[in-house]
């Protein structure tokens, strides 16, 4: 699996948009991008997906380059419950390796 | 509600005992998983399992063992061959089938051994 690349920490004031930038230059052509995020002593909580195309639910968007060495996982409008550290993982879906990889990911604090 | 559970949260040992962690999904999901997280650090997989009676080594196998006897559960066996077993452990499950495979993960349990 492909390795990835993330700012330790960042800051959003509450109510803005938090973007935040993965690296995953290695990735290959069918590993998808995988976002988590664990608020502190939870367990990681699934936010997004995605293999080539920009992608949007109600938590979040993830916007994948074109030539997919990078993405950006974007809060809209950042609430003081979106304060956690968040993972970008890349993996493929295929195969009997199921396993993530988790780096240290990027603690987000969200200020008031 | 569908989810995971892990038991107790908090756990306390002595040193040279084996301690047994609790993780019981209703999510239906075929494919389990525990990881161990240590302060400031990622998430790292101890063991997994695809299918009941089945599972395979994770990246930090030693020391722990695990059981597969049911679709709901997958049991976590801190053994007293584990040097540094003191630790958040969180329990994991996801689909087996289909191209999605996020992981939902449980509460966690955090196992202190003095």
């Amino acid at each position: 699996d492909a390795k990835t690349t993330q700012p330790p920490s960042m800051d959003c004031a509450e109510g803005r948009a938090a973007n935040l930038p993965c690296n995953h230059s290695t990735i290959s052509g069918n590993e998808y991008v995988y976002w988590y995020r664990q608020i502190h002593s939870q367990g990681p909580q699934y936010i997004i997906h995605g293999l080539k195309n920009n992608e949007t639910n109600e938590m979040a968007s993830l916007i994948i380059t074109e030539d997919r060495k990078s993405s950006t996982l974007i809060l809209p409008h950042a609430t003081l419950r979106d304060t956690a550290v968040y993972y970008c993982i890349v993996r493929a879906n295929a195969g009997n390796n199921r396993k993530l990889i988790w780096g240290l990911g990027t603690s987000l604090a969200v200020n008031p | 509600d569908g989810g995971i559970t892990q038991s107790p949260k908090y756990l306390f040992r002595k040193e040279g005992q084996n301690v047994t962690l609790s993780c019981e999904q209703n999510l239906n999901h075929d494919a389990m998983y525990w990881y161990r997280q240590d302060p400031g650090q990622g998430l790292r997989l101890i063991y997994y399992s695809q299918i009941v009676n089945d599972f395979q080594k994770g990246d930090i196998a030693e020391g722990y063992s695990v059981s597969r006897e049911k679709k709901e559960s997958f049991p976590l066996t801190v053994t007293s061959a584990q040097k540094n077993p003191t630790a958040f452990y969180l329990c994991a499950s996801s689909i087996f089938a289909g191209s999605s495979y996020e992981q939902y993960f449980g509460p966690g349990t955090r196992l202190t051994v003095t």
